[in-house]
């Protein structure tokens, strides 16, 4: 199992360009995230997806794009980069849709580090 | 809206043992409360989870109250590759994860 995997491991964009960040899970699981942290700080929800063709918005979603075509992939779409977007991106997995089970620890990726110039 | 909150820093030398309490006022009833640890240039990583009492596993254990208003991670024999830092987290926005910014943790040697 290679678990959540994320890429690329870096990406510099500059202003206005747009791209894709891919997230792909071998585990089968239903629930998959997003999230993005700055320097010092702890993880903020962007978009999050209970199964394939459902999502939905978490606590930072301005400026960002998901879709959930598959069970094992969760692509994360900037549409317009800003300097504001530079962060690390962790994409997370679960095995269960309901966060309070017991069954339902994340699975993280290691990270997309983005620099918008 | 479930909120946690823990110490923003800790240190502590080789050999020790290390607890960290988070505080979460507004768990829910059938909620668990569960523990990541990051290191730089890595995604969380699952510790231990538990709902009630002490859980206990290979890493670590997890001491929670009758009143389940806060938790206590402890970490046995700390060395220097526990420098991390560790994630107290209950459900939240929209049966979410809610992160904190979560206790650094210093070992020293």
């Amino acid at each position: 199992n290679a678990g959540v995997t994320q890429t690329p491991k870096f990406q510099v964009l500059k202003t206005g360009q747009s791209m894709t960040l891919q997230c792909a899970q071998d585990m089968n699981h239903e629930y998959m995230s997003w999230y993005r942290q700055d320097p010092g700080m702890g993880l903020r929800l962007i978009h999050y997806s209970v199964g394939a063709g459902i999502t939905d918005q978490g606590e930072v979603p301005n400026g960002y794009n998901v879709s959930r075509s598959t069970t094992e992939d969760f692509p994360l779409r900037l549409l317009s980069a800003a300097p504001s977007q530079t962060s690390v991106y962790f994409c997370a997995s679960s095995a269960d849709r309901r966060m309070s089970s017991y069954n339902s620890p994340l699975h993280f990726g290691n990270g997309t580090r983005l620099t918008v110039t | 809206l479930a909120k946690t909150t823990q110490p923003i820093s800790m240190d502590s030398y080789e050999g020790q043992e290390v607890n960290i309490t988070c505080s979460h006022n507004n768990i829910a009833t059938n909620d668990y409360i569960t523990w990541y640890q990051q290191f730089p240039s890595q995604g969380p990583r699952f510790i231990i989870q538990g709902y009630k009492t002490k859980v206990t596993n290979e890493v670590a254990s997890l001491f929670i109250p009758a009143d389940r208003k806060s938790s206590t991670l402890s970490l046995p024999r700390v060395s220097l590759s526990d420098t991390a830092v560790y994630y107290c987290l209950v459900p939240g926005y929209g049966q979410n994860f809610v992160f904190g910014p979560g206790t650094r943790l210093s070992v020293l040697p």
